[in-house]
């Protein structure tokens, strides 16, 4: 059974910190990883990444990927409470329909 | 640009009750979704659409009935709602089915008691 798990499911830091979150997979026909940040509504795009080593970066968040040892880290350097959300990591499969297979989320409050 | 737009954005239902979740695209994309988010379960794939006239079930279909007329709308329909469908529930669209990144509506959250 194709499955995802984030770690840590929950995490509290303080502005200023940086935090990595964790995305691991087991899965046939992996095509991609996605991060999204959902913060009480729509999950928002982060990155997509679909190559080993190549880190992806916007700002103060930056991922990369590993699919020797099939996980990816999501990094955010000097975290601001805007950056308090939850984090949700998915992979993407061939010829599954476009169907994601999303992990639990990783819910990080970030406190001033 | 208004992106995925869901409606109604709060419902709350009786058991047996019928109801359509409207969803519609303007980004012109051919593939569209719809998920539902439980607590501790993540988001889990109910429908899919990969074009006009084309839908296909996905990992959690019972309950549910979904239609694809034109390429801007994706209706989902709870045929006889029941307790075990209270959640929030996500339209999605993308460009294509797989590989490129899904836009997400801002959700529905359905009650039903």
């Amino acid at each position: 059974e194709d499955k995802v798990v984030q770690s840590p499911l929950s995490l509290v830091v303080h502005e200023g910190d940086t935090v990595t979150l964790n995305c691991s997979y087991e899965v046939t026909n992996f095509r991609s990883l996605l991060w999204y940040k959902q913060e009480k509504k729509a999950p928002t795009f982060l990155f997509m990444l679909t190559s080993s080593g190549i880190e992806k970066k916007s700002g103060r968040l930056s991922s990369i990927l590993d699919k020797k040892e099939l996980f990816s880290i999501l990094n955010i350097t000097a975290t601001q409470t805007g950056d308090s959300a939850v984090y949700l990591c998915a992979v993407d499969l061939w010829n599954q329909g476009g169907k994601l297979i999303f992990g639990q989320g990783t819910e990080l409050s970030v406190k001033p | 640009n208004a992106g995925v737009t869901q409606t109604p954005k709060f419902q709350v239902l009786k058991t047996g009750q019928s109801m359509t979740l409207q969803c519609a695209q303007d980004m012109n994309h051919e593939y569209m979704s719809w998920y539902r988010q439980d607590p501790g379960m993540g988001l889990r794939l109910i429908h899919y659409s990969v074009g006009a006239g084309i839908t296909d079930q996905g990992e959690v279909p019972n309950g549910y009935n979904v239609s694809r007329s034109t390429t801007e709308d994706f209706p989902l329909r709870l045929l006889s709602a029941a307790p075990s469908q209270t959640s929030v529930y996500f339209c999605a669209s993308s460009y294509s089915a797989g590989g490129s990144p899904l836009h997400f509506g801002n959700g529905t959250r359905l009650t039903v008691t």
